[in-house]
């Protein structure tokens, strides 16, 4: 069965540092990745995606991710943090099957410090 | 267009009584979904359906019923709440039942069950 494991349960950055978030995957075959992002009190709003091609795909607000087939992962990343990125942040795998829903990881809290 | 709208926001409801949980779209999409999100737990699956008149479960679809009778609404339906049902709860639609397509979250709906 599909999975996705985001290690990172809480991460704190300073403003203007760089980030990067973990995200790994289980699939048997051919992934589509999706990155969320979501806001206290807000509904999940969609960073970036990755299906086939370059696997180094550009998103909003800056942000980046990288697939690695090899090793199983779809990392996140911004090179400058910004305060308003404080949120929580989902990767998710399409599945077939089951009306090819999304499996979501258990998040990543990303915390901000001025 | 108005997108994926949801209410209530909040919901207050004792051990044992039903309720609806609206849901509508605007965006003339085939698949429509319940997730619920729980601390810890990322979104689970309740759930889906790929078309008006087609529904199906999700992982978590227990003490829940949906029903599609038209392509914009997708109502979930608690029938007899328990303390274990209490969540957010989000909608969420996509174009086609298509893995590659975005997915559109609503804002969500916070149940508490006393």
């Amino acid at each position: 069965a599909q999975s996705v494991t985001q290690p990172d349960i809480h991460i704190t950055v300073s403003e203007g540092a760089s980030l990067e978030l973990r995200c790994n995957y289980s699939y048997g075959a051919t992934p589509y990745l999706f990155w969320y992002v979501q806001s206290p009190g807000q509904g999940l709003q969609l960073l970036l995606k990755y299906f086939s091609g370059d696997t180094l795909v550009q998103g909003i607000k800056g942000f980046e991710a990288e697939f690695k087939r090899s090793q199983s992962s779809f990392n996140l990343r911004k090179p400058s943090v910004h305060w308003s990125d404080a949120a929580e942040y989902f990767c998710a795998v399409g599945v077939t099957g089951g009306g090819n829903k999304l499996t979501f990881g258990t998040g990543t809290q990303l915390k901000v410090e001025l | 267009n108005a997108g994926v709208t949801q209410t209530p926001k909040f919901q207050v409801l004792k051990t044992g009584q039903s309720m609806t949980l609206q849901c509508a779209q605007d965006m003339n999409h085939e698949y429509m979904s319940w997730y619920r999100q729980d601390p810890g737990m990322g979104l689970r699956l309740i759930h889906y359906s790929v078309g008006a008149g087609i529904t199906d479960q999700g992982e978590v679809p227990n003490g829940y019923n949906v029903s599609r009778s038209t392509t914009e609404d997708f109502p979930l339906r608690l029938l007899s709440a328990a303390p274990s049902q209490t969540s957010v709860y989000f909608c969420a639609s996509r174009r086609t039942r298509e893995r590659s397509n975005e997915q559109f979250f609503g804002p969500g709906t916070r149940l508490t069950v006393l």
